[in-house]
């Protein structure tokens, strides 16, 4: 069964950064799926921040955080990340990572999610 | 590409049939997706390509639409369907965006 385990919970200072894991564990192999990351705020809808097709080497980031978000993924320890730096209040929300149905295209759908990483963002 | 998610809560009694809407701003080639979040919970996965339930999902939920208008329908709710519920599309093998989220309660 796939799993996908992301890092624990973070409190970090305006302006500072923060890096999030997600590691996939179980069915199909790890380059070939497309893996996304979006975010949640207290209360408040999904938000797609970004995603990375490992095989492809190919990442794209929604518009709103160009310039301060960079997604890696390591193929040695089937490891996705996602850095967001100069942090400001409102990027306090849970980060998810989720992982694309289809493979290397998110049109599909995403089947498996990651537990979800709160970051507070507080001074 | 926008989503608009209509209603944006609904109370229902068991057994009702509760249906929810989805709009685009733009025409969607099918790259439509259903998700149920309850509190605490990452989402999870229902309906994907408009209508195609996913595997294990109750066959009370259903999906139709296209172009720009989509509906997700529960046929019968239950008391575990007391949820939020999100629309999803894709414009690029990567890139996507949600709706604001429709809440199903119970009366």
């Amino acid at each position: 069964q796939v799993q996908l385990v992301q890092s624990e919970s973070e409190v970090k200072k305006p302006g500072s950064s923060v890096k999030v894991s997600c590691k996939a564990s179980g069915g199909g192999t790890f380059t070939h799926y497309v893996f996304t990351w979006l975010r949640q705020a207290p209360g408040q809808g999904l938000e797609w921040l970004g995603g990375i097709i490992p095989i492809f080497e190919t990442s794209d980031y929604s518009q709103k955080f160009q310039g301060r978000i960079t997604i890696t993924a390591d193929e040695s320890t089937t490891t996705a990340y996602m850095e967001l730096s100069s942090l400001k209040f409102d990027d306090t929300a849970i980060y998810y990572c989720a992982r694309a149905r289809s493979g290397t295209t998110v049109v599909g759908g995403l089947d498996f999610w990651g537990q979800g990483t709160l970051v507070t963002v507080s001074s | 590409i926008q989503m608009t998610q209509s209603p944006s809560s609904v109370s229902a009694s068991v057994g009702d049939r509760v249906t929810i809407s989805c709009r685009a701003s733009q025409g969607l080639d099918g790259s439509l997706a259903w998700y149920q979040q309850k509190p605490g919970q990452a989402p999870r996965l229902l309906i994907y390509h408009v209508s195609t339930l996913q595997s294990g999902v109750p066959s009370r939920f259903s999906g139709a639409g296209s172009g720009t208008d989509f509906t997700l329908t529960i046929s019968g709710v239950q008391p575990e369907d007391c949820a939020i519920y999100y629309c999803q599309q894709a414009n690029s093998f990567l890139a996507l965006s949600f709706g604001g989220g429709t809440k199903v309660d119970l009366k």
